[in-house]
């Protein structure tokens, strides 16, 4: 069965100093991977995906993603965290086959606490 | 911001009531999914619509219904209400062979 796991509940990092936020993947074959944020009260914003290629993938907001696929891991990075990306962010993976083939089956998520 | 739209944004409902719940796809978006999300837990996807034609479906029992318009917009019916279908519920749209999706803010459902 695919899945996505997020590890950590929360993450706090102080602003200005480096961030990364967990995930790791179980699928058959390739995997379509993404990372979505969202704030209090407001639907998910679209950050970054990994389809194929350069395993490094950079995203919106400064965010980027390194892919590894011998560790099964799509963690989310941004080198100098700014109070204003406390939120809540979810990794994806997208369904290949069955009957939800093309959709997202999503983590439980990790709210990130930046403080100033 | 995207440009998907969802009304309303928050609704109560009586358990064993029925609720619909509308959604505007973003401009150029033929495909709308829709999921449902537990307080404190990632989307858990429901359905999804292409062409006016159901083309997908999560682990949501029949009560679950839904509709596409030749616009693209769609509702999600919820049939004989429960207690924890309390919820946010939350449409996207996108264009394949596109694969990301874009979110609305969501429809927050309670049911007393």
């Amino acid at each position: 069965a695919q899945s996505v796991a997020q590890p950590e509940d929360q993450v706090n990092v102080a602003e200005g100093n480096p961030l990364t936020v967990k995930c790791t993947y179980s699928v058959s074959g390739n995997p379509y991977l993404f990372w979505y944020v969202q704030y209090p009260n407001r639907g998910l914003q679209f950050l970054l995906k990994y389809i194929t290629g350069d395993n490094l993938v950079k995203g919106s907001y400064g965010f980027e993603a390194e892919f590894n696929k011998s560790q099964t891991s799509f963690h989310l990075k941004k080198p100098s965290a700014l109070v204003s990306d406390s939120a809540l962010y979810f990794c994806a993976v997208r369904f290949l086959y069955g009957g939800s083939q093309g959709n997202l089956i999503f983590g439980k998520g990790t709210k990130l606490s930046v403080k100033p | 911001e995207t440009g998907v739209t969802q009304s309303p944004t928050h609704l109560i409902k009586t358990r064993g009531q029925q609720v619909t719940l509308r959604c505007s796809s973003q401009s150029g978006h033929n495909t709308v999914s829709w999921y449902q999300q537990a307080l404190g837990q990632g989307p858990q996807f429901i359905f999804q619509y292409y062409r006016e034609e159901e083309n997908g479906r999560g682990n949501f029992p029949p009560r679950f219904s839904g509709l596409q318009f030749p616009n693209y917009s769609s509702e999600l019916n919820v049939n004989a209400l429960e207690l924890d279908d309390s919820a946010l519920y939350l449409c996207a749209s996108s264009r394949p062979p596109a694969y990301e999706q874009y979110f609305g803010p969501g429809t927050r459902l309670t049911v007393t």
